[in-house]
């Protein structure tokens, strides 16, 4: 089945600097990479997600890039706010035929320092 | 439409004792999942499934069980609680248009403990 890793663990980064996590998947067949934003006491909501027929995605400050070759993809997020502190998760299908059904990576705290 | 919803909200066990956590979905989807979440292990997988009558072990299934009688609900079962099972349960539901899966919605949690 499907392995994730996740790094880095931890991040602090000042208010309007960049941030970068990034994660990789060992099953080449997955074709689906969603990151979810969780904060304190409340459920995962997805932010942004990618399929394996692109290599870039953005949606404001946030964007996801894949490297189908390398297995790994990232998530940027730009001009951090306050805001953004949360625990971040990368997925990817547990198997083939179950996309639906994600494995996760074991997740990283930010932390947006004013 | 109220999405995913989980019952209960909180739970305190004893040793020993049985369960089931519900879950239910009223967005027809698919595919439907469970997760354990413990303090810096993330989310782990425990069973899942990708239709009515068809379910899977994921990555932690040891004492729980699963059925998929129908699309809208999917109950997860403690046979005999044990401490190691204190945790908070999420389900989780998602759905796939032409080929491609999209988001999965997460119910908004059990917290579970077993004294």
């Amino acid at each position: 089945g499907e392995n994730v890793e996740q790094h880095p663990s931890t991040l602090s980064v000042q208010e309007g600097d960049s941030a970068v996590i990034k994660c990789t998947y060992s099953d080449s067949a997955s074709n689906y990479f969603p990151w979810y934003k969780q904060e304190l006491g409340k459920r995962p909501q997805l932010i942004i997600d990618i399929r394996s027929n692109v290599g870039e995605k953005k949606d404001q400050r946030i964007a996801v890039t894949l490297n189908k070759t390398a297995k790994h993809f990232s998530l940027h997020i730009t001009e951090t706010q306050p805001e953004d502190s949360a625990v971040y998760f990368c997925a990817a299908p547990v198997r083939p035929g179950s996309q639906g059904n994600l494995i996760f990576g074991k997740g990283t705290k930010l932390s947006v320092k004013p | 439409n109220a999405g995913v919803t989980q019952t209960p909200k909180f739970q305190v066990l004893k040793t020993g004792q049985s369960m089931t956590l519900q879950c239910a979905q009223d967005m027809n989807h698919e595919y439907m999942s469970w997760y354990r979440q413990d303090p810096g292990m993330g989310l782990r997988l425990i069973h899942y499934s990708v239709g009515a009558g068809i379910t899977d072990q994921g990555e932690v299934p040891n004492g729980y069980n699963v059925s998929r009688s129908t699309t809208e609900d999917f109950p997860l079962r403690l046979l005999s609680a044990a401490p190691s099972q204190t945790s908070v349960y999420f389900c989780a539901s998602s759905y796939s248009i032409q080929g491609w899966v999209t988001e999965a919605f997460f119910g908004q949690g059990t917290r579970l403990t077993v004294v």
